[in-house]
């Protein structure tokens, strides 16, 4: 079965950092762009980076860039989402997603839920 | 940055009933458009890609159409399953962005 796991959410303060991995099974990771979509609980999708199949290339949105890091271990067959300097804004379910090629979100995880409070 | 909106935000149908719902983007985006649905509680799932193709599963109810800056999700006769949030999605250009959402709800 083709499944995206997230884990590594959770409550920190504000300024302080996470880092949030997913685990992929039933496909091979490094054939997909990948992504990582955010959603505040009762409000709208939000996206948040991508990275190429190959880790080769990388985009941010404008209010993670400079603080958010995707990278990937397609040995492993993770995706990894490091956030630093999080804030109260960053406080959001935090959903894994492959790419099935035209941008297309096809494999949602099940989300994992950070939350920056102090 | 591309901004989508939808409308309407929010519409009560009854189960058989056909549902229209539109997106525009602020700007050109070709045939760039995705559609989801979510239901509460769970992660979005994909319906529709490249503006008017069905992802493999979805029931042939859900259409797609547009291109450019307009485009409507179509459900020609609603199921009690189809009563969720429906999201497009621009893939244009970075950031990719989505709609606002449409809440379908039971009349």
């Amino acid at each position: 079965e083709v499944q995206l796991v997230e884990s590594g959410g959770g409550l920190v303060r504000p300024g302080e950092s996470l880092r949030l991995s997913c685990a992929a099974s039933g496909f091979t990771l490094s054939g997909y762009w990948m992504h990582w979509v955010r959603q505040v609980p009762g409000k709208g999708l939000v996206w948040v980076s991508r990275i190429r199949g190959d880790g080769g290339t990388t985009s941010y949105a404008d209010s993670v860039k400079g603080r958010f890091t995707i990278s990937r271990d397609n040995a492993k067959n993770t995706l990894h989402l490091q956030m630093n300097s999080l804030s109260a804004e960053d406080t959001a379910v935090y959903y894994c997603v492959r790419d099935r090629g035209s941008d297309a979100f096809d494999i949602w995880g099940q989300g994992t839920m950070v939350s920056v409070s102090s | 940055d591309i901004h989508m909106t939808q409308s309407p935000s929010s519409l009560s149908a009854s189960v058989g009933e056909r549902v229209t719902i539109t997106c525009r983007a602020s700007q050109s985006i070709s045939r760039y458009l995705t559609w989801y649905q979510q239901k509460p509680g769970k992660a979005p799932k994909l319906l529709i890609y490249s503006a008017s193709t069905l992802q493999t599963g979805v029931p042939s109810r859900f259409s797609g159409s547009g291109s450019g800056t307009d485009f409507t999700l179509t459900i020609s006769r609603l199921q009690s399953e189809d009563f969720a949030t429906y999201y497009c999605q621009q893939s244009y250009s970075t950031p990719f962005t989505f709609g606002p959402g449409a809440k379908v709800d039971i009349k």
